[in-house]
């Protein structure tokens, strides 16, 4: 069946980076988008950025420009998120999702991994 | 980006209740508009996608109306497995955006 398994929690300190992994499995991995989506404790969801697996380009928030990358191995089927920089507002539970991915349109996030909690502590 | 504003914030009903949730767009986005539901520490689960239509395995007794700014999310009868936050979000453009969510309780 369809899965995005994500890495475990992480503890980074500020000012560091961190780097999450979203491992797919049970579809055609350049068939589809992998976004990246965060949830701060007691907050909504906020969009962080795609990847589309095939030609490995992506698209970032504005709020993140600059301080997020996202790749992908192919052989792995997997994507990364890395966050550089970060700050104590960064806490949050991160997650990816996939999307159908095709030309001339964006669609909804159909299948969703299963969360990595980020704590930024010194 | 385009802004979604959800309302009501939270809301309590009763077991067998209908209930119903708005989300309105800051711009026309046709009918880019889906419809989650979070249990706690939990990942979003995809109910009503393309504003009306049902998700993959979803019961019947969600819907979901609306295009162009304005859309509705509707539990036809309220169940104690409904509690939850519900988000609507927008695929219309780059970036994504979501609704600030509903929180739904049991009365």
């Amino acid at each position: 069946q369809v899965q995005l398994v994500q890495s475990g929690a992480e503890v980074s300190q500020p000012g560091a980076s961190v780097k999450v992994s979203c491992r797919t499995s049970g579809y055609a991995f350049t068939g589809y988008s992998i976004h990246w989506v965060r949830q701060a404790p007691g907050q909504g969801l906020e969009w962080m950025g795609r990847i589309s697996p095939n030609t490995g380009a992506t698209n970032y928030a504005q709020t993140f420009q600059g301080r997020v990358t996202v790749t992908r191995d192919t052989s792995l089927t997997t994507v990364y998120m890395e966050l550089s920089r970060l700050m104590s507002d960064d806490t949050a539970l991160y997650f990816c999702a996939r999307a159908l991915l095709l030309p001339g349109y964006y669609y909804p996030l159909d299948v969703w991994g299963q969360g990595t909690t980020v704590t930024v502590s010194s | 980006d385009i802004q979604m504003t959800q309302s009501p914030s939270s809301l309590s009903a009763s077991v067998g209740d209908r209930v119903t949730i708005t989300c309105q767009a800051s711009q026309d986005i046709s009918n880019s508009l889906n419809w989650y539901r979070q249990e706690p520490g939990k990942a979003p689960k995809l109910l009503i996608y393309d504003a009306s239509h049902l998700a993959t395995g979803v019961s019947s007794r969600f819907g979901g109306s609306g295009s162009g700014s304005d859309f509705s999310f509707t539990i036809s009868s309220l169940q104690p497995g409904d509690i939850g936050t519900y988000y609507c979000q927008q695929n219309h453009n780059l970036p994504y955006t979501f609704g600030l969510g509903t929180k739904l309780e049991i009365k």
